[in-house]
């Protein structure tokens, strides 16, 4: 069964810190990870990665994949209050359409 | 330009009514995308649509759910005879062709009372 499994499921720090998402996968032909920011309901497009090894980089966010070990991490440095949200992590398959499937998502809590 | 568009934004019907929700993608995007999230819990995929090809039903949860599309634009997700456990946030998106990174709407909250 495909699974995606994200960690920590929720994590509280205070303005400044640097904070580092992690998500896991088993899928069947594994096509490209991609993390999304939700906020209130409407999943935002962050990141989408296909190849290992190379970083996404996005103002304070970053994010790598590994396809050796099946994860890959989300980096938020200096974060804000703004930054608050859930953090999901998706996986699509080469042998669909671009179906994806989604972790469980990590609540992230900024305080000023 | 405008994004995917959802409504109603939020919906509250009593247990056995049906109900009809709808998704407009962004425009010249081909692939559109029903997902369902319940309180607390990721996204589970519904159903997909390409172009003129038929619909992947796969992820449907039972026959009291189906879903539309017109062409390449408006999609609408009907349940029929609401259950309790029909209660969630309906999000659509779409991709400009699949595989690409998908675009989410606001969603649909549905209650079942």
């Amino acid at each position: 069964e495909d699974k995606v499994v994200q960690s920590p499921l929720s994590l509280v720090v205070h303005e400044g810190d640097t904070v580092t998402l992690n998500c896991s996968y088993e899928v069947t032909n594994f096509r490209s990870l991609l993390w999304y920011k939700q906020e209130k309901k409407a999943p935002t497009f962050l990141f989408m990665l296909t190849s290992s090894g190379i970083e996404k980089k996005s103002g304070r966010l970053s994010s790598i994949l590994d396809k050796k070990e099946l994860f890959s991490i989300l980096n938020i440095t200096a974060t804000q209050t703004g930054d608050s949200a859930v953090y999901l992590c998706a996986v699509s398959q080469g042998t669909s359409y671009g179906k994806l499937t989604f972790g469980q998502g990590t609540i992230l809590t900024v305080h000023p | 330009g405008a994004g995917v568009s959802q409504s109603p934004s939020n919906k509250v019907t009593e247990k056995g009514k049906d109900v009809e929700l709808r998704c407009d993608p962004i425009s010249g995007h081909t692939a559109l995308y029903w997902y369902r999230q319940r309180l607390g819990q990721g996204l589970e995929f519904l159903i997909y649509f390409q172009g003129n090809s038929a619909p992947d039903k796969s992820g449907l949860p039972s026959d009291r759910f189906s879903a539309e599309r017109t062409g390449e634009s408006v999609s609408t997700l009907t349940i029929q005879r609401t259950q309790q456990e029909d209660s969630a946030v309906y999000l659509c998106a779409s991709s400009l062709v699949p595989l690409y990174e998908q675009y989410f709407g606001p969603g649909t909250r549905l209650t079942v009372t």
